[in-house]
């Protein structure tokens, strides 16, 4: 069955620093991987898409990369700041009973320290 | 542009009440879902319409029903509520090839 893993453990980091999300994915090959940001009492936002054909999209402070070979997306925020704090949900379409679904990780907690 | 309006926002049932979630869009998008969200599962899909005139069931459909009103509303009835449904419920809508919008979701607490 499909799986998408997202690390369970919060990231800590330092104001400033690059802080780095991981989604890997397993048993699909899908077309394209969204991110969504999820702040506490709020639904999910969201943030950028990335296609199979595309290896790196940016957007502002936001990184995304997609390898289809390693089945993985990394999303990178530069120079982060304590507002970045949130929960980070990675989701791709998983095609079922003839229409794509999205489908969710856990999502990630990440914390920025000032 | 109010986007997705989810109502209420919060409730309280007791065991074996029941209760209908709405959901509303004004973007005119085809496809509309519900999803329960539980700490460390994260969003779990409980059904979804494709588009208007047609529901599917999704991961954990079991206790819910729903009605696709028309192509602004999707709501979501719980016939007899448990304490398991006890969770934060979120709509969602999108058009071809586009991302999900979500409300602000539903906090619903069986006692």
């Amino acid at each position: 069955s499909q799986k998408i893993e997202q690390n369970s453990e919060a990231l800590n980091i330092q104001e400033g620093k690059t802080a780095t999300l991981t989604c890997n994915y397993t048993n699909y090959s899908p077309a394209y991987l969204q991110w969504y940001r999820q702040d506490p009492g709020r639904g999910p936002v969201f943030l950028l898409l990335i296609r199979e054909n595309e290896k790196e999209k940016r957007k502002e402070r936001l990184k995304v990369t997609f390898d289809t070979t390693l089945k993985q997306s990394l999303f990178h925020i530069t120079a982060s700041q304590p507002a970045d704090s949130a929960t980070y949900l990675c989701a791709l379409d998983i095609f079922s009973g003839g229409s794509y679904i999205p489908t969710f990780g856990r999502g990630t907690s990440l914390i920025v320290h000032p | 542009n109010a986007g997705v309006t989810q109502t209420p926002k919060f409730q309280v049932l007791k065991t074996g009440q029941s209760m209908t979630l709405q959901c509303a869009q004004d973007m005119n998008h085809n496809s509309m879902y519900w999803y329960r969200q539980d700490p460390g599962m994260g969003l779990r899909l409980i059904y979804y319409s494709a588009s208007e005139g047609t529901t599917d069931k999704g991961e954990v459909p079991n206790g819910y029903n729903v009605s696709r009103l028309n192509k602004r509303e999707f709501s979501l009835r719980l016939e007899s509520a448990a304490p398991s449904q006890t969770s934060v419920y979120f709509c969602a809508s999108r058009g071809l090839s586009s991302p999900l919008h979500f409300g602000n979701g539903t906090r619903l607490t069986v006692t």
